[in-house]
């Protein structure tokens, strides 16, 4: 079973509104949480990086949570652009090494003019 | 170059020929990761190397699957003997150690017909 679950799987959404996308996971111990931005055919790109002492992270229109006790995260992201477009992966880290990462299915999101 | 650079971008080849996937990461980053994509998931974590030395491959799917980085800058993934079920994105990423940030290459799309 995936230990980290995101939701939803995709979402389509009006140029210039709001969306947030869900993650929650069952990765024991915790080290940290990041979410990334995988653009059709590229590699993922960093968005943010929280540890579990930290409950907020943004980065321009990119703001994500973490509640590290009921194990979930969002990220919101605030007036979309159609560069937004892009598949959106959590990553959760047990420990410092970057080996054990595990990561979410991602969800799609698609943004309309 | 100023970021992690795979080749080739695409590659397709026969059931049963052996592969080789080349890494470029970024100057002086010591650790070096290569992960799997396949159509609809997160990536999937294969090998890790610090230096020159493997720190990790527990995913490594079998015997088929080697890996190298003999002067710790350039790595090779090598699959022998492919199979239909190896076709998948190739991902490499690098960064200046453990844990932090890493930078993701764009990856090398693996078809094996």
């Amino acid at each position: 079973k995936n230990q980290v679950e995101q939701s939803p799987q995709s979402l389509i959404i009006l140029e210039g509104k709001n969306c947030t996308l869900q993650c929650n996971y069952t990765v024991s111990p915790f080290s940290n949480l990041r979410w990334y931005k995988q653009d059709t055919g590229r590699g993922p790109v960093s968005l943010t990086i929280m540890t579990f002492s930290e409950n907020t992270k943004s980065n321009g229109r990119y703001t994500a949570t973490l509640d590290a006790d009921t194990k979930q995260s969002s990220l919101h992201i605030t007036a979309s652009q159609l560069s937004d477009s892009a598949s959106y992966i959590c990553v959760v880290s047990p420990d410092e090494s970057w080996g054990k990462l595990q990561f979410g299915a991602g969800t799609q999101v698609v943004v309309t003019p | 170059g100023a970021g992690v650079s795979q080749t080739p971008s695409n590659k397709v080849t026969e059931k049963g020929k052996y592969v080789e996937l080349r890494c470029d990461p970024i100057s002086g980053h010591t650790a070096l990761y290569w992960y799997r994509q396949s159509l609809g998931q997160g990536p999937e974590f294969l090998i890790y190397f610090q230096g020159t030395g493997a720190a990790d491959d527990s995913g490594l799917p079998n015997d088929r699957f080697f890996a190298v980085r003999p002067e710790g800058s350039v790595s090779t993934l090598k699959i022998q003997r492919t199979e239909r079920g190896d076709s998948a994105v190739y991902l490499c990423a690098s960064s200046p150690g453990t844990g932090g940030s890493a930078f993701f290459g764009q990856g090398t799309r693996l078809t094996v017909v």
